[in-house]
């Protein structure tokens, strides 16, 4: 059984453009997390979730925007895309201070 | 908020020795600290953490050690393979705020 899910795997795209990425969890975790692993590798959290409502959010522009219709789903839609914006795009989910289960990533490429 | 420093950013071992990754962190209240491996176009898999009440804790050839007064932890990997070749990533839990911090990484390369 896959534990977090995303989709798509590989999304390319035109600047300017609008898309969004799915998250699923399984496992019954209160909380969920969208990171960014850019070029360099580094993992840098853009939000959480908790049981629905956002608890963080690390000064990411307002073009992202998180949607939890509930808890076992976190869609990250991103609008205007720009070039910066190519990474890789990694959902996550944990119970508290536990292991974070991490998706397979969606590989974003924006020309 | 939290600050994790993780050195060396890449490490390359011969097959056999032992690897020693560390990692800093700024916030004392932190209780939580895993390692993730993350092997190419893979997601990051947890291989071993540990939490504040404890100083030390081994699984097989992977072992983590955490001193609490300095702020700092580390990974040791011992008989080191091939197939032990990824980037692996400390990080801290701090207390209440819901969010792990990354280090930057650590690209280990083991020579055959």
């Amino acid at each position: 059984d896959t534990a977090v899910s995303q989709t798509p795997k590989y999304l390319v795209t035109q600047m300017g453009n609008d898309k969004s990425i799915k998250c699923e969890q399984n496992l019954g975790h209160d909380t969920m997390y969208w990171y960014k692993q850019d070029s360099k590798k580094f993992l840098k959290i853009m939000f959480s979730y908790n049981n629905k409502e956002l608890i963080i959010n690390e000064t990411v522009p307002n073009r992202f925007s998180p949607k939890s219709p509930d808890k076992a789903h976190l869609n990250l839609h991103i609008n205007s895309l720009e070039l910066g914006d190519s990474a890789v795009y990694f959902c996550a989910s944990s119970q508290d201070a536990n292991e974070q289960f991490f998706g397979p990533g969606t590989r974003l490429t924006v020309l | 908020g939290e600050n994790v420093e993780q050195h060396p950013s890449t490490l390359s071992v011969q097959e056999g020795d032992s690897a020693v990754i560390k990692c800093t962190y700024s916030d004392s209240a932190s209780n939580y600290f895993p390692w993730y491996k993350q092997e190419l176009g893979k997601r990051p898999q947890l291989i071993i953490d540990i939490r504040s009440n404890v100083g030390e804790k081994k699984d097989q050839r992977i072992a983590v050690t955490l001193n609490k007064t300095a702020k700092h932890f580390s990974l040791h990997i011992t008989e080191t393979q091939p197939e032990d070749s990824a980037v692996y990533f400390c990080a801290a839990w701090g207390a209440g705020s819901y969010q792990l911090t990354f280090g930057k990484g650590t690209k280990l390369s083991v020579i055959p």
